[in-house]
């Protein structure tokens, strides 16, 4: 059980570039969500999902698009890269409370640093 | 809105004292949830709990317990008998009660440092 994967960990941009970062999870969760983690500013949310086809901002969505096509993934895309989306990235998945599963817990990915020059 | 503060930057303590990490929130909703998570110098985030805002019992689990007030609107949580591992970042979160918790709100984290 893989859990929350995010492909890569680990990316340089140049201004201007675009990318997309990877987050697969396995374990049918019907949410997921992606944050961005600055220095003295906790995780922000970026764009979350409530299901295959549902997506919507979260509070600092600007320069990122997403889709979910599928229940599993939900990349995240950039679709031109600028120094102010340095930042860590963490996608994060999690149960419908209606399946009433354990203990709530968001599950989250290991991280994707990105640094754009 | 939401709005999760966590005055506390940054705590040091000796190894084996207790400390307690501050939590405070905000919220118009009348149920949510609380959350607590570790986020160790490796970088993954670790959770720890998750409480909802109708049952204010308090929790134990091994060297951790929190303190849910909602009188007060915290969310305290405190570790017994510091140890090593236990320095890491703590981030306090909040979101509604809702079926999913694709919406959290985070506090800006405290950084514990346990000095052996």
């Amino acid at each position: 059980n893989a859990g929350v994967t995010q492909t890569p960990k680990f990316q340089v941009l140049k201004t201007g570039q675009s990318m997309t970062l990877q987050c697969a999870q396995d374990m049918n969760h019907e949410y997921m969500s992606w944050y961005r983690q600055d220095p003295g500013m906790g995780l922000r949310l970026i764009h979350y999902s409530v299901g295959a086809g549902i997506t919507d901002q979260g509070e600092v969505p600007n320069g990122y698009n997403v889709s979910r096509s599928t229940t599993e993934d939900f990349p995240l895309r950039l679709l031109s890269a600028a120094p102010s989306q340095t930042s860590v990235y963490f996608c994060a998945s999690s149960y419908s409370e209606t399946a009433n599963h354990g203990t709530g817990e968001l599950f989250f990915g290991e991280g994707s640093r990105l640094t754009v020059l | 809105a939401q709005k999760v503060t966590q005055a506390q930057t940054e705590i040091s303590v000796v190894e084996k004292e207790d400390v307690t990490l501050d939590c405070v929130y905000e919220t118009r909703d009348t149920t949510y949830y609380l959350f607590w998570y570790k986020q160790p110098p490796s970088g993954e985030l670790v959770f720890l709990i998750r409480r909802n805002s109708f049952d204010e019992q308090n929790e134990i689990s091994g060297r951790y317990s929190w303190n849910f007030q909602k009188s007060t609107s915290s969310f305290n949580f405190t570790i017994t008998a510091s140890q090593v591992v236990d320095s890491a970042v703590y981030f306090c979160a909040l979101t509604y009660f809702n079926f999913g918790n694709e919406k959290l709100t985070f506090g800006t984290g405290t950084r514990l440092t346990i000095i052996p």
